[in-house]
C-alpha cells in the first residue's frame, strides 16, 4: 500500500496548457521531492523542500514551480507545457532519517 | 559535488546465468548512504538494498549481494541466477550527510538489464 500518491499516472496534453502534478504523502515527512526523469532513463532533481513554505531548485534547471503550503502536499506546476517537458516526473519524501525514501509511482507527462 | 557513475548501459544475459551491475560513486564526504533500485517497465522505482559508509561488510539477501568497497569507491550489485522477472533499468544512487548535497539522492545513469528466457 502505497504511502505517498501521484496523479495522474498519466496526462497527454497539448501545447500551451497549464498543468499541475500532484503529491501527496501520509507519512508527515518533512522533506519532499521532485526527480525529472527523461526518456534517455536519467533521473534528474528539479526541485525540493525541507518543510512548509520552504521550497527550493534542485540540480537540473527546470521552467516548472512547486509549492508547500500543507507538510503532505507537493504539487509541481508548469504555466505552458511544451513537448520539452515530456518525461516521466517522480515525487519522493523523506523523514528525519537519512537514508529513508519513499518514492510515489510517477506521472508519465507527454505534451503534444 | 557528488557523483554516480555506472558504465554500463545495457546488459543482457540468459536465465540463470549471473550478473553483476557495476557502480562508482564520488563524494567528498565521509557520512553517505549507497542504494539500488529496481525500475521496472510501470515506472516506479523498488528500493532493493542501501549500504552506509562506515559498514563495508558484504551481504547476501537471497538472489541478491553487493560488494561495497570505500578503497575504489564501487558498490557493484550482484544477481544470481538471473530470471525473466529480473529484466528492468537498475540504478545507483547516493545521498550525503553533509554539506550542500544534503539529503538530496544522486542517481547513476541506470544500466538496463535484460534477462532471456
Amino acid at each position: 500500500e502505497a504511502d505517498i500518491y501521484q496523479t495522474p499516472r498519466y496526462l497527454v496534453i497539448g501545447t500551451g496548457k497549464k498543468i499541475t502534478l500532484e503529491c501527496s504523502q501520509t507519512m508527515g515527512h518533512d522533506k519532499m521531492y521532485w526527480y525529472q526523469q527523461d526518456p534517455g532513463m536519467e533521473l534528474h532533481l528539479i526541485h525540493y523542500s525541507y518543510g512548509v513554505n520552504s521550497t527550493e531548485k534542485g540540480d537540473l534547471s527546470s521552467e516548472s514551480t512547486v509549492s508547500r503550503i500543507r507538510t503532505e502536499h507537493f504539487p509541481l506546476t508548469l504555466e505552458s507545457a511544451r513537448p520539452s517537458h515530456t518525461s516521466q516526473y517522480l515525487c519522493a519524501s523523506r523523514g528525519r532519517v537519512l537514508y529513508g525514501y519513499t518514492f510515489g509511482s510517477g506521472t508519465r507527462l507527454t505534451v503534444v | 559535488a557528488q557523483k554516480v557513475t555506472q558504465a554500463q548501459t545495457e546488459i543482457s544475459v540468459v536465465e540463470k546465468e549471473d550478473v553483476t551491475l557495476d557502480c562508482v560513486y564520488e563524494t567528498r564526504d565521509t557520512t553517505y548512504y549507497l542504494f539500488w533500485y529496481k525500475q521496472p517497465p510501470s515506472g516506479e522505482l523498488v528500493f532493493l538494498i542501501r549500504r552506509n559508509s562506515f559498514d563495508e561488510q558484504n551481504e547476501i539477501s537471497g538472489r541478491y549481494s553487493w560488494n561495497f568497497q570505500k578503497s575504489t569507491s564501487s558498490f557493484n550489485f550482484t544477481i544470481t541466477a538471473s530470471q525473466v522477472v529480473d529484466s528492468a533499468v537498475y540504478f545507483c544512487a547516493l545521498t550525503n550527510a553533509g554539506g550542500t548535497s544534503y539529503g538530496k539522492l544522486t542517481f547513476g545513469q541506470g544500466t538496463i538489464l535484460t534477462v532471456h528466457p
